[in-house]
């Protein structure tokens, strides 16, 4: 299984509401990721989680809070997002060692969101 | 500064046709290199992964050179069809073992038509 999945695909909120993504991956990967992508343009690392904890924050607005609760799951959870949140949220997962052969990203198939 | 660039920004070519494109990086430490393909509205999907040892590396129409002197690689895809139009992202992994920075290059939109 080499899968990332991400739910929903697709999501629509307000400004004012509270929503959460979700990933799941069940490859034993111990390093997962936060990526957003607006149109035309590569993604860009929000956050990272390496064994279940925090390792990397790229200055991400606090109205974008992620959660690991454990090795295969990671959430995003949004609130009060602005317009300019509207993108394609993609999670990724990668094996953390010193064999480069295993370092691949594997990438969900991303959350459409728009903020309305 | 790590960076990776990639072109041509966007390509148009004939069903059948073969074409190259480009990325040159300038990363430290290098690690690896990996090409991506991404249709739209879809996480990006990998299709190769070079070591700074190797200098070839085929995936069924795919073929992915590494030259780690100049800091470039091409990816070059034979017999284009037109389910490869897609943007192809260049990504180079900076780091030592266990610590990993991916940089992201900004893509090549293929567009392949009949």
């Amino acid at each position: 299984d080499t899968e990332v999945t991400q739910t929903p695909k697709h999501l629509v909120m307000g400004m004012t509401n509270k929503k959460s993504l979700k990933c799941e991956q069940h490859m034993g990967h111990r390093a997962m990721y936060w990526y957003k992508q607006k149109a035309k343009k590569p993604p860009e690392l929000m956050f990272v989680y390496s064994y279940e904890k925090l390792s990397i924050n790229e200055s991400v607005p606090s109205r974008f809070s992620p959660e690991c609760p454990n090795s295969s799951l990671l959430n995003l959870h949004l609130h009060a997002l602005q317009p300019e949140d509207s993108a394609l949220y993609l999670c990724a997962s990668s094996q953390i060692g010193t064999v480069i052969a295993k370092n691949i990203q594997y990438f969900g198939a991303g959350t459409r969101l728009s903020v309305l | 500064k790590n960076q990776v660039e990639q072109s041509p920004q966007s390509l148009i070519i004939l069903e059948g046709k073969n074409c190259t494109l480009q990325c040159n990086y300038t990363v430290s430490p290098f690690s690896n290199l990996r090409w991506y393909k991404q249709d739209t509205g879809r996480g990006p999907v990998s299709l190769t992964i070079m070591t700074f040892s190797e200098n070839t590396k085929s995936n069924g129409r795919y073929t992915a050179t590494l030259d780690a002197d100049t800091k470039q690689s091409s990816l070059h895809i034979t017999a284009s069809q037109l389910s490869d139009s897609a943007s192809y992202i260049c990504v180079v992994s900076a780091g030592t073992s266990g610590t990993y920075k991916y940089i992201f290059g900004t893509g090549t939109r293929l567009k392949v038509l009949a």
